[in-house]
């Protein structure tokens, strides 16, 4: 079974560019998270979605970030315009919903360059 | 609010020696999680372990053991025979009940294992 896949695995992009990423989750999961990873720093969460509704957005930057999960499976995460603060590595997980220990699994990142 | 601290940043062991990695742990939830997960260089997560804090006792998961000492709120990682591929980024992570699902990370410890 694929586990979460996201795309691209790196990229590089002068600011004030557009910049977007993709994550297909596991078969099933139907929770969705996206955390930015900065360097030397643990995971932190932007936002989470339950099936297609964004349950917890409180940490997403909204003014130039935004997330859309269509038909809850895929999700897209975008930023416009990139900032060079926003250099990091964006990971996408996913879940079953329900208790503690869920079936999280992330997948290998999106590692951004902002120039 | 919840809060993971790993104070070691580094750490090296001879291969096949076991090691402990420290992780302390902060929450005045009564209903949590403890992850231990490992991040090598190809920036995958990968999760190692899972404590509950109802769990009365240690989580054990092949070479993995968690020593959960709920009193001091530490979770501390031992890792039995290390092996050469168990260099990398180490990060202790906590959920809680109420708390949207989101983890929490240290900032992590690097394991250097050395032949």
């Amino acid at each position: 079974e694929a586990g979460v896949v996201q795309s691209p695995r790196y990229k590089i992009i002068e600011k004030k560019q557009p910049v977007a990423f993709w994550c297909n989750p596991i078969s099933g999961h139907n929770t969705l998270y996206w955390y930015r990873q900065n360097l030397g720093q643990g995971p932190e969460l932007l936002i989470r979605y339950e099936n297609e509704e964004a349950v917890d957005d409180s940490q997403l930057p909204k003014d130039r970030f935004s997330a859309e999960r269509l038909k809850g499976v895929d999700s897209t995460l975008k930023i416009q315009p990139a900032e060079l603060g926003d250099s990091a590595v964006y990971l996408c997980a996913s879940s079953l919903q329900g208790g503690l220990n869920y079936g999280y699994t992330f997948g290998s990142g999106t590692r951004l360059t902002v120039v | 609010a919840q809060k993971i601290t790993q104070t070691q940043p580094g750490m090296f062991v001879q291969e096949k020696e076991a090691v402990t990695l420290d992780c302390t742990y902060d929450t005045s939830d009564q209903s949590y999680g403890l992850f231990w997960c490992k991040q090598p260089s190809s920036g995958e997560m990968i999760f190692l372990i899972y404590q509950g804090s109802y769990d009365e006792q240690n989580a054990t998961e092949g070479r993995y053991s968690l020593n959960f000492q709920k009193a001091r709120k530490s979770a501390n990682l031992v890792i039995s025979a290390s092996q050469l591929g168990d260099s990398a980024m180490y990060f202790c992570a906590m959920n809680y009940q109420g708390g949207s699902e989101k983890l929490v990370f240290g900032k992590g410890m690097k394991l250097t294992v050395n032949p």
